[in-house]
């Protein structure tokens, strides 16, 4: 069945560095690709997002890109803070134009002060 | 405006035993999701529904049933708990119409003993 892998699963980076989450898709029909943030013991909270129509897209520190030839999309985050430190999780649509996502395994990202 | 709740925050259940997870949104949103996220499995799609009085099965429905009579309340139902399903168990919802971003509840933990 399609499934979404993203790495690395942990990922340790000095405040004022960058970092970079990867997340590899198998459904060629996917058009819509989200990323989450969850904080200990809070909810998923929607971050940025990318349509399959758009190759990179920005909001202030952090970015999206996404290569559909390759099926890979990442998640770049800039200038990192201690309060970037969360769970981050990326997800593609099941198919195109469906709410239906399927999830990667998440990514803990620690900023260290 | 409320947004989207779950009730109740946390449960302990005994093997055997049913129980509702009550999922209310009053954005009027069009789609509801039901996700369980275990540590290492990022968030698995349970059930959905599209629209009030339709539902669909996601990746892992097993041992889960849904309804969805209005807009706003979509129920998630375990007729006889088992220990595997103990887990964090999201309500998220999307308006729907070709906008998929999905906002998520604050979660329900079960322990099913």
């Amino acid at each position: 069945g399609e499934n979404v892998e993203q790495h690395p699963s942990t990922l340790s980076v000095q405040e004022g560095d960058s970092a970079v989450i990867k997340c590899t898709y198998s459904d060629s029909a996917s058009n819509y690709f989200p990323w989450y943030k969850q904080e200990l013991g809070k909810r998923p909270q929607l971050i940025i997002d990318i349509r399959s129509n758009v190759g990179e897209k920005k909001d202030q520190r952090i970015a999206v890109t996404l290569n559909k030839t390759a099926k890979h999309f990442s998640l770049h985050i800039t200038e990192t803070q201690p309060e970037d430190s969360a769970v981050y999780f990326c997800a593609a649509s099941k198919g195109s134009n469906t709410g239906k996502l399927i999830f990667g395994q998440g990514t803990t990202l620690q900023v260290k002060p | 405006t409320a947004g989207i709740t779950q009730a109740p925050t946390s449960q302990i259940l005994a093997a055997g035993r049913s129980m509702t997870l009550r999922c209310t949104q009053d954005m009027r949103h069009n789609a509801m999701y039901w996700y369980r996220q275990d540590l290492g499995l990022g968030l698995r799609l349970i059930h959905y529904s599209n629209t009030a009085g339709t539902t669909g099965k996601g990746e892992v429905p097993d041992g889960y049933s849904v309804s969805r009579a209005n807009t706003d309340d979509f129920p998630l139902t375990l007729a006889s708990a088992v220990p595997s399903q103990t887990s964090v168990y999201f309500c998220a919802s999307s308006p729907g119409q070709g906008n998929y971003e999905q906002y998520f509840g604050p979660g329900t933990r079960l322990t099913v003993t």
